[in-house]
């Protein structure tokens, strides 16, 4: 079941922030977020796991409410750079029998 | 440098046809993928594989074959293609363990059209 991403797209300035969100109907193992500029592939952002453990970038941040299985992603102080399509992709299986389901993403556009 | 490369990057192809996808690595990952990519739709696992002896189907494996030829290649075919198979199609890989387990890595995608 593909997890929902809100929202569907966000236009912010340089220096605002945003919130992505991702929320599913099925209890998670992981939660990872990937970033896709336009014209190419997606990119690592982070991972987050079932028990708080969290990998990824420096400068972004995320959490993730096992309860609600949702995770959220914080951009702050964005970028022009920070510009692009963010997915999340959730892991339902855990384990070694890993894989990931894709939200349809969220188009984030950052104007100077 | 490591990396994933996917040929052809460019295809358009007629409805009917056989159409090969080829994914190479060297980053030394035992696991790859095939994602198909729509407008909209975000990315959807089409196979995945562990290693050169396990292959799984994904969400949407119907009207697709693969083949892991060796842990660095990892073929998609599509036997007779048909116009709604055209889409952008990324190939990724991932490590068992080290600094980077569990991250995935895109190839540049390959965009297919049928026409």
């Amino acid at each position: 079941q593909q997890p929902v991403q809100s929202p569907q797209a966000v236009i912010l300035r340089e220096g605002e922030d945003a919130v992505i969100n991702c929320s599913s109907s099925k209890a998670l193992y992981s939660v990872h977020w990937y970033r896709q500029k336009h014209g190419e592939a997606p990119v690592f952002l982070m991972i987050l796991l079932k028990g708080g453990e969290q990998k990824g970038h420096d400068k972004i941040s995320a959490s993730f409410n096992e309860k609600k299985q949702q995770s959220s992603l914080y951009l702050t102080a964005s970028q022009l750079s920070y510009s692009g399509t963010y997915f999340c992709g959730t892991d339902y299986s855990g384990g070694s029998n890993y894989k990931l389901t894709f939200g349809k993403g969220t188009l984030l556009t950052v104007n100077p | 440098d490591a990396d994933v490369t996917q040929t052809p990057r460019n295809r358009i192809t007629k409805t009917g046809k056989r159409i090969m996808l080829e994914c190479s690595q060297t980053k030394g990952h035992d696991r790859m993928y095939w994602y198909r990519q729509d407008p909209g739709l975000g990315l959807r696992l089409i196979y995945y594989s562990f290693d050169v002896k396990d292959i799984n189907k994904g969400e949407i494996s119907d009207g697709y074959s693969v083949s892991r030829q060796a842990q660095a290649k990892f073929s998609l075919s599509l036997e007779s293609a048909i116009p709604n198979q055209t889409a952008l199609y990324f190939c990724a890989t991932s490590a068992t363990s080290g600094e980077t387990y569990n991250e995935q890595f895109f190839g540049p995608g390959t965009r297919l059209t049928v026409l």
